[in-house]
């Protein structure tokens, strides 16, 4: 399974968009890239997957370039219970990196 | 969505006792089910895949004696932690999913809360 790069943290205003990026550079052309979050002390919570195009859904949208190299999660307008640790997979086996811990501020 | 159960929440034993935690499945079939560990401040290590009526695949370095894991139905499957000691004191979640293995394909994950398993 392809390995993926992410910041470490990211602070984001309340009510603006929070941008996420992940690196996945040596993905395979039929690897999904999966989004998930985890609020402290609970089980990771699934956001988002997607193959190839952009999706979106009710909690947030999924952008992956053409080359499928990176991807970028974007939650439109974070509240404060947006503040968690996003963690950016790929591949059917979800290995999880040290994720992006966003803090939401007022 | 789907949703998968854990109990305990929360466990205090002593070190030497076994320790058995439920992870359940409560309004879908689950074909597979997984087990990590999370330390303080640390990512989820994935542990084990078990799939109903089969043995579970154990990550490299994770003792199979020490972590028995059963799925005896598409419900349920648990870990047991045998002659648990301080250092296996840690958050253990469960995920399980609708689909079997498929590694290269579309498998998303449901998972449980978790439970805090603390030695003394």
């Amino acid at each position: 399974d392809a390995k993926t790069t992410q910041p470490t943290s990211m602070d984001c205003a309340e009510g603006r968009a929070a941008n996420l990026p992940c690196n996945h550079s040596t993905i395979s052309g039929n690897e999904y890239v999966y989004w998930y979050r985890q609020i402290h002390s609970q089980g990771p919570q699934y956001i988002i997957h997607g193959l190839k195009n952009n999706e979106t859904n009710e909690m947030a949208s999924l952008i992956i370039t053409e080359d499928r190299k990176s991807s970028t999660l974007i939650l439109p307008h974070a509240t404060l219970r947006d503040t968690a640790v996003y963690y950016c997979i790929v591949g059917g086996k979800l290995i999880f990196g040290q994720g992006t811990e966003l803090s939401v501020k007022p | 969505g789907a949703v998968v159960s854990q109990h305990p929440s929360r466990v205090i034993c002593k070190s030497g006792t076994s320790v058995k935690i439920e992870c359940r499945s409560l309004d879908f079939q689950a074909t597979t089910m997984f087990w990590y560990r999370q330390f303080p401040k640390k990512s989820l290590m994935l542990m084990a895949t078990s799939n109903e009526g089969s043995k579970a695949t154990y990550e490299q370095g994770v003792e199979k004696d020490k972590f028995l894991i059963n799925h005896a139905s598409l419900t349920l499957s648990t870990l047991t932690v045998t002659s648990a000691h301080p250092e296996d004191s840690s958050f253990y979640i469960c995920s399980a999913s609708l689909f079997a293995g498929g590694y290269r394909s579309y498998n998303e994950q449901f998972f449980g809360p978790g439970t805090r398993l603390t030695v003394l």
